[in-house]
């Protein structure tokens, strides 16, 4: 069955560097999705992309985040200088048209 | 504001009992409601879609209602077993939002053999 692959799975970084988090997700869905969780917390939405633009963004989604689509293949999560609360497990989630959402196992981000 | 609220406390149910979980929201409008399960250190894996127009929903041993006069889901496992010991999460699609969902926290699900 085919899955959302995520990369690295563990992200351990410096404040104020830059990361860049990978997904793949399943091959014929056209919309994409960026959440994170926060140990213990809800899983809180982030951006959806579809058909090469940013549809929705919430507002911790600021301007230090950004997402692109740099081939047919990948979806990226870039925060450009990260922030001690910036520590979260994110998750990218990808849909065929819209409406049921597939998660990926999500990557562990660490920010010291 | 809107609200998700799902049972925050661990629901502990016998092996072979049927599980109920409950998600309630308020200020709110979905095209549809999803129920997810959620592993410790693991993805949001999708279990059920339920509709505005949609009552019940099943898909073997679960059975998602939906109630938009009350604002509540109702989300059952019949015949649990251990392996279904898990968070099961509900989220909402909000209308004319670029399909985001917003979570529930969750409830936590034990089930002993």
């Amino acid at each position: 069955e085919p899955e959302v692959t995520q990369t690295p799975s563990h992200q351990v970084t410096q404040m104020g560097q830059e990361v860049i988090l990978r997904c793949v997700p399943i091959s014929n869905h056209l919309y994409f999705y960026w959440y994170r969780q926060i140990l213990g917390q809800k899983v809180e939405f982030l951006v959806s992309f579809y058909n090469n633009e940013i549809s929705e963004k919430s507002e911790i989604f600021d301007d230090q985040f950004s997402v692109e689509r740099p081939d047919g293949s990948n979806f990226t999560l870039k925060i450009r200088s990260t922030k001690l609360e910036d520590s979260a497990m994110y998750f990218c989630a990808s849909s065929e048209w819209g409406e049921t959402q597939y998660f990926g196992p999500g990557t562990r981000l660490l920010v010291l | 504001s809107q609200k998700i609220e799902q049972n925050s406390e661990a629901l502990n149910i016998q092996e072979g009992k049927t599980a109920t979980l409950t998600c309630n929201y308020t200020n709110y409008s979905p095209a549809y409601l999803q129920w997810y399960r959620q592993d410790p250190g693991r993805g949001p894996v999708f279990l059920l879609l339920i509709r505005e127009n949609e009552k019940e929903k099943r898909k073997e041993r679960l059975k998602v209602t939906f109630d938009t006069t009350l604002k509540q889901s109702l989300f059952h496992i019949t015949a649990s077993q251990p392996a279904d010991s898990a968070t099961y999460l509900c989220a909402l699609d909000r209308q004319n939002a670029g399909n985001m969902l917003t979570f529930g926290g969750g409830t936590r699900l034990m089930v002993k053999p």
